[in-house]
């Protein structure tokens, strides 16, 4: 079946370092791609998202790449911060599908900064 | 997280009862969906509602029901509580004319399954 999932499930960096997580798809006909914050005893929160008619977008500190070819999305991170350790989850979304438009998520990948 | 509260928070149960999720929505949106979160499957979707007594099956939706008799209010039923139950469980509601950022998730709740 569809799938999105991440490459590697844990990520340690050290603070003020850049930080690079992937995540790797199935479904080519996914209309966006969004990533998503989780701390501790927290729901999901929105972080960035990508149409896949796009390479690229920036927003404060983050910008998500999109490789349509192979399937690929990443999240960097500038400037690492403690807070931003959490596990990071990468979504797929497919306008007018069944599920009432709901968020497909992939595996997570936590993300450990050491200051 | 504003606007969207889930109840219990944390919750212990037999194996065999009955058990309701409660999640309480106070923007009036017209979507609202339930995920389970399990280590290395990420979230997954149980169910989901697109009106008041309009829902309908996710990926994961064996062993449970659901109902939405006003727009505030999707409750999730586990009818008879098994191990494999045990999880966590997030609400979610979707802002109309959103696209990707209009997601609000609650703070999830804690069951347990013994």
């Amino acid at each position: 079946g569809e799938s999105v999932g991440l490459h590697l499930p844990t990520l340690s960096v050290q603070e003020g370092d850049n930080s690079i997580i992937n995540c790797a798809y199935s479904n080519s006909a996914s209309d966006y791609f969004i990533w998503y914050k989780q701390e501790s005893g927290k729901g999901p929160q929105f972080i960035i998202d990508i149409r896949s008619n796009m390479d690229k977008r920036q927003g404060q500190r983050v910008t998500v790449l999109l490789n349509k070819t192979v399937k690929h999305l990443s999240l960097q991170i500038a400037a690492t911060q403690p807070g931003d350790s959490a596990v990071y989850f990468c979504a797929e979304i497919t306008l007018g599908n069944q599920a009432g438009t709901a968020l497909i998520f992939g595996k997570g990948t936590t993300l450990s900064v050491s200051s | 997280d504003a606007g969207i509260t889930q109840s219990p928070r944390h919750k212990v149960t037999e194996t065999g009862t009955p058990v309701t999720l409660r999640c309480h929505q106070t923007e009036n949106h017209r979507y609202m969906y339930w995920y389970r979160q399990d280590p290395g499957h990420g979230l997954r979707l149980i169910h989901y509602s697109y009106g008041v007594k309009d829902t309908d099956k996710g990926e994961v939706s064996d062993g449970y029901s659901v109902s939405r008799s006003k727009t505030e209010d999707f409750l999730l039923t586990l009818e008879s509580a098994t191990s494999s139950q045990t999880s966590v469980y997030f609400c979610a509601i979707r802002a109309p004319l959103a696209q990707t950022g209009g997601y609000t998730f609650g703070s999830g709740t804690r069951l347990t399954v013994v």
